[in-house]
C-alpha cells in the first residue's frame, strides 16, 4: 500500500539555521508528492509539490526534490525564521486516486 | 484562501449522542473530503465525495456516515459518538480529477465525554 514516513519531532532550531525534515514514501506507480504546513489553530496549507521524479518544488524559501531512486522528498530551507514554527506534513497522492496519504507530521520550533 | 467553512468549529458532546459536522464550500469544486487529525497519526481520510450523492469510504470510516445533497455541502455524521472519536476534523476540497491541489478548512474540534 501507500505510506509516508516522516522524521520524529519536534525539531528545534535557532533563527537563521538550516532546516531539513526527512520524508520517505512507499507507493506503487508514480505518485505526486506534497508538503503541507499547519500553523497553530489553523488548517493545512499546501507549501509545495512535485509531480514527477527529479522535479523540485519550492515556495517561501522552502524546497524539496522528488527522488525516485531513494523514494524521498526531504524538505529544506536555508535560513529559518521564528514565523516558520509550525507542523509540517509530507503527503503523497497516487495516480488515479483522489486521496492524499499523510505522514504523521513534524513539529518545527524556531527560537530567536 | 479557498472558500471553505466548517461548522461547528468547536463542540463538546456526550457519548452516545449523534453529531453532525458541516462543510460548506463556495468554490463549486467537485471533490470533497473529511479527514481526522490525531497525534501520532497525521491526517486520515474518513470519507470522500466525487459529486452530488457520490461518496466513498476512506481508511477510517467505521462509525461515520456522510451525505452530499448539494455541490457546496458535505456533511459528516457520527451516529453515536464515542470517546475514540474525539479529534480534530478537517474538510478539504479539490477542483480537478488530478487532485493535485487540495484545500483544507480550518478544522472542527470535537470532544466526546
Amino acid at each position: 500500500g501507500n505510506s509516508v514516513t516522516q522524521m520524529e519531532g519536534p525539531v528545534t532550531l535557532s533563527e537563521e539555521a538550516f532546516l531539513t525534515i526527512n520524508c520517505t514514501y512507499t507507493a506503487t506507480g508514480y505518485p505526486s508528492l506534497f508538503w503541507y504546513v499547519q500553523y497553530p489553530g489553523e488548517g493545512l496549507q499546501l507549501l509545495l509539490k512535485a509531480t514527477k521524479a527529479d522535479d523540485k518544488g519550492s515556495n517561501k524559501g522552502f524546497e524539496a526534490t522528488y527522488r525516485k531512486e531513494t523514494t524521498s522528498f526531504h524538505l529544506e530551507k536555508g535560513s529559518v525564521q521564528v514565523s516558520d514554527s509550525a507542523v509540517y506534513f509530507c503527503a503523497l497522492k497516487n495516480t488515479g486516486f483522489q486521496k492524499l496519504v499523510f505522514g504523521t507530521g513534524t513539529r518545527l520550533l524556531v527560537s530567536p | 484562501d479557498a472558500g471553505i467553512t466548517q461548522s461547528p468549529r468547536h463542540k463538546v458532546t456526550e457519548t452516545g449522542t449523534p453529531v453532525t459536522l458541516r462543510c460548506h464550500q463556495t468554490e463549486n469544486h467537485r471533490y470533497m473530503y473529511w479527514y481526522r487529525q490525531d497525534p501520532g497519526h497525521g491526517l486520515r481520510l474518513i470519507h470522500y465525495s466525487y459529486g452530488v450523492k457520490d461518496t466513498d469510504k476512506g481508511e477510517v470510516s467505521d462509525g461515520y456516515s456522510v451525505s452530499r445533497s448539494k455541490t457546496e455541502d458535505f456533511l459528516l455524521t457520527l451516529e453515536s459518538a464515542t470517546s475514540s472519536q474525539t479529534s480534530v476534523y478537517f474538510c478539504a476540497i479539490s477542483e480537478d480529477s488530478s487532485g493535485n491541489t487540495i484545500y483544507f478548512g480550518e478544522g472542527s474540534w470535537l470532544t466526546v465525554v
